[in-house]
């Protein structure tokens, strides 16, 4: 079965500090890997997206790696904000006609002061 | 450029009552969905729409209508609502789906209580 799973289920960390959040899928065959930021009472914005033979991309502070041999991914933020607070979905998009996006839990991130 | 807008924000239903949520978009997209949200669980798609006057079942469908009767709108039905249907319900829409597509675009979601 097509699954995503995320980790920590939740994270606290100060302000300014870095973190790293992961992302395990067993969704084959694969076409790419979103993640998306969704702040409290809002829809999911896109961050960035992967296909197979991209190993990493940017978006401003936020660093997505993507191993499709182990088929891990990891979303990095660097010097933490508090605007960062939210959840963070990891999404894997299967190959094919139909597409099917099949989404993680999240991982809810509080940054303090 | 307003995005995906979904009208209303909040609803309060009694059980057996039905209602309807609007969601439209301004992007000219081709494709439209319909998500809900419950704690603890990943989005799951209700139904979709890969254009005008189409419609397709996603994961969850049960007790849910829908219609794109015209391209920038996407309306979700409840014909007689039950408490498990309370739920966040977001819409989003894409240029496509096929072969991973394109990023979807997100409304900011219905807060939808059965009672």
């Amino acid at each position: 079965k097509n699954q995503v799973e995320q980790s920590p289920q939740s994270l606290i960390i100060l302000e300014g500090k870095n973190c790293t959040l992961q992302c395990n899928y067993t969704v084959s065959p694969f076409s790419n890997l979103r993640w998306y930021k969704q702040d409290t009472g809002r829809g999911p914005v896109s961050l960035t997206i992967m296909t197979f033979s991209e190993n990493t991309k940017s978006n401003g502070r936020y660093t997505a790696t993507l191993d499709a041999d182990t088929k891990q991914s990891s979303l990095h933020i660097t010097a933490s904000q508090l605007s960062d607070s939210a959840s963070y979905i990891c999404v894997v998009s299967e190959w094919g006609s139909q597409g099917n996006l099949i989404f993680g839990k999240g991982t809810k991130l509080s940054v303090k002061p | 450029n307003a995005g995906v807008t979904q009208t209303p924000k909040f609803r309060v239903l009694k059980t057996g009552q039905s209602m309807t949520l609007l969601c439209a978009q301004d992007m000219n997209h081709e494709y439209m969905y319909w998500y809900r949200q419950d704690p603890g669980m990943g989005l799951r798609l209700i139904h979709y729409s890969v254009g005008e006057g189409t419609t397709a079942k996603g994961e969850v469908p049960d007790g849910y209508n829908v219609s794109r009767l015209k391209k920038q709108n996407f309306l979700l039905g409840l014909e007689s609502a039950a408490p498990s249907q309370t739920s966040v319900y977001f819409c989003a829409s894409s240029w496509t789906r096929q072969f991973g597509g394109d990023t979807q675009y997100f409304g900011p979601g219905t807060r939808l209580t059965v009672l």
